[in-house]
């Protein structure tokens, strides 16, 4: 069956540009995430969609990150003004209810670099 | 907070050859703890996940264990293979807080 998938999948912008990325979950599953890798980093969280709940927010690094989910399904992250330092691989999850003890699964990501 | 590492960072091993990877955690009230496997340009692929009620996980070729007192947990894998190579993350989750990633060891296995 259709997994995560992200797009696009790789995207080249100019420093103070604003990016739109977007996830497709899979289908069906309730919660949604969105996650950073830096070079040399880990991941790291940036939001959490589950159901109609407000969202985790807790991981977005500044107020030029944010993310919608529309009709609790796709969702889109927006980075306004980009920076050198946003360059980075984004990729989103999904999982059936957002359980702690669920599986999450993981789309191929978007690799953003901000020249 | 949630802290993960991993070591080492890298590792290379000959085909054939059984290996074990390392991960620790700092916060031992730990719901799960999840192992995955990143190919280059790639995102993730579940490999594992061990609840905190239990010690180990199976799959094939793959043994994960945790010990909660002591936080850390293992993945090993049995008579590697160059299909193998891969970069492998461990993350965990605790409270209401989402997965915390370790930075992962690239593992390449040489034929």
């Amino acid at each position: 069956g259709a997994g995560v998938s992200q797009s696009p999948s790789n995207k080249v912008t100019e420093k103070g540009k604003d990016v739109e990325l977007r996830c497709d979950p899979i289908s069906g599953h309730t919660a949604l995430y969105w996650y950073r890798q830096s070079l040399g980093q880990g991941l790291e969280f940036l939001i959490y969609f589950q159901g109609n709940s407000a969202p985790d927010k807790s991981g977005l690094p500044s107020d030029r990150f944010s993310a919608e989910r529309t009709g609790g399904s796709v969702s889109t992250l927006t980075i306004q003004r980009t920076q050198q330092e946003d360059s980075a691989v984004y990729l989103c999850a999904s999982s059936t209810s957002g359980a702690l003890l669920e599986t999450q699964y993981f789309g191929p990501g978007t690799r953003l670099l901000v020249l | 907070k949630q802290e993960v590492t991993q070591i080492p960072a890298a590792l290379s091993v000959p085909e054939g050859e059984n290996l074990v990877l390392n991960c620790s955690f700092t916060d031992s009230a730990i719901y799960n703890l999840q192992w995955f496997r990143q190919d280059p340009g790639k995102g993730l692929t579940s490999l594992l996940l061990i609840q905190s009620s239990q010690r180990e996980q199976t799959s094939g070729r793959l043994n994960a264990s945790l010990d909660k007192s002591s936080g850390r947990s293992t993945l090993y894998i049995a008579a590697s293979q160059p299909g193998d190579s891969a970069t492998y993350l461990c993350a965990g989750c605790s409270g209401n807080t989402p997965l915390v990633f370790g930075k992962g060891t690239r593992l390449s296995v040489i034929a």
